[in-house]
């Protein structure tokens, strides 16, 4: 049962344009929010995170957006550059025990 | 940033065979460290947590005798998978640190043969 989704495995930019990843959970009682950022042969690392008292966070390029009626995650990224091609992850932290985490899409930025 | 290495980052081994995996804080110590798995396709899994000197806590499904974890210091964990076989495929990624600021390693590449 997964309680986080990522339903488009792969997404596919021009640079300069805006990059919206999207994701989708389960369980209301979900409060805190990451997304993670993969490149081939390296372990994820953070991008940005958001608590369910906010709908908005940014940092820099990057700002994530909560719905918390419809249990939607989004992470915008704008402008997109050659660099953000990578596998975003996104994950909620359950039960202040554990990560879980999305099935990932795959962000290309093409030239 | 800090850095979390794992050794080896690929493995072939044959099945019946156990493989040891080192997860190792570089230029930071780690109370906690974390196990997961990915399979094709799948999310990042939680295998188990393991606090440094004390037992690790086990995701429901995972089971301890196979996946032996032992975190004896404050930069070093191992997840030793015992007995391995074909299904145990998979890519092993550990983390250290807070649960809201986990550090990742590159992860380990086993296959069973």
């Amino acid at each position: 049962d997964q309680q986080v989704k990522q339903n488009s495995p792969s997404l596919s930019v021009q640079e300069g344009r805006i990059s919206i990843l999207n994701c989708d959970y389960t369980n209301s009682m979900f409060d805190y929010f990451l997304w993670y950022k993969k490149y081939p042969a390296e372990g994820p690392t953070f991008l940005i995170s958001i608590s369910s008292i906010k709908d908005k966070n940014e940092d820099g390029r990057f700002t994530v957006f909560l719905n918390k009626s419809a249990k939607h995650l989004s992470l915008h990224i704008v402008p997109s550059q050659p660099g953000d091609s990578a596998v975003y992850f996104c994950a909620v932290i359950q039960g202040a025990q554990k990560l879980v985490f999305g099935q990932g899409t795959r962000l290309t930025i093409n030239p | 940033g800090a850095v979390v290495s794992q050794h080896p980052s690929w493995v072939i081994c044959k099945s019946g065979t156990s493989v040891k995996i080192e997860c190792r804080s570089l230029d930071f110590q780690a109370t906690t460290m974390f196990w997961y798995r990915q399979f094709p396709k799948q999310s990042l899994m939680l295998m188990a947590t393991s606090n440094e000197g004390s037992k690790a806590t086990y995701e429901q499904g995972v089971e301890k005798d196979k996946f032996l974890i032992n975190h004896a210091s404050l930069t070093l964990s191992t997840l030793t998978v015992t007995s391995a076989h074909p299904e145990d495929s998979s890519f092993y990624i550990c983390s250290a640190g807070r649960l809201e600021t986990q550090y990742f390693g590159p992860g380990t590449r086993l296959l069973v043969l």
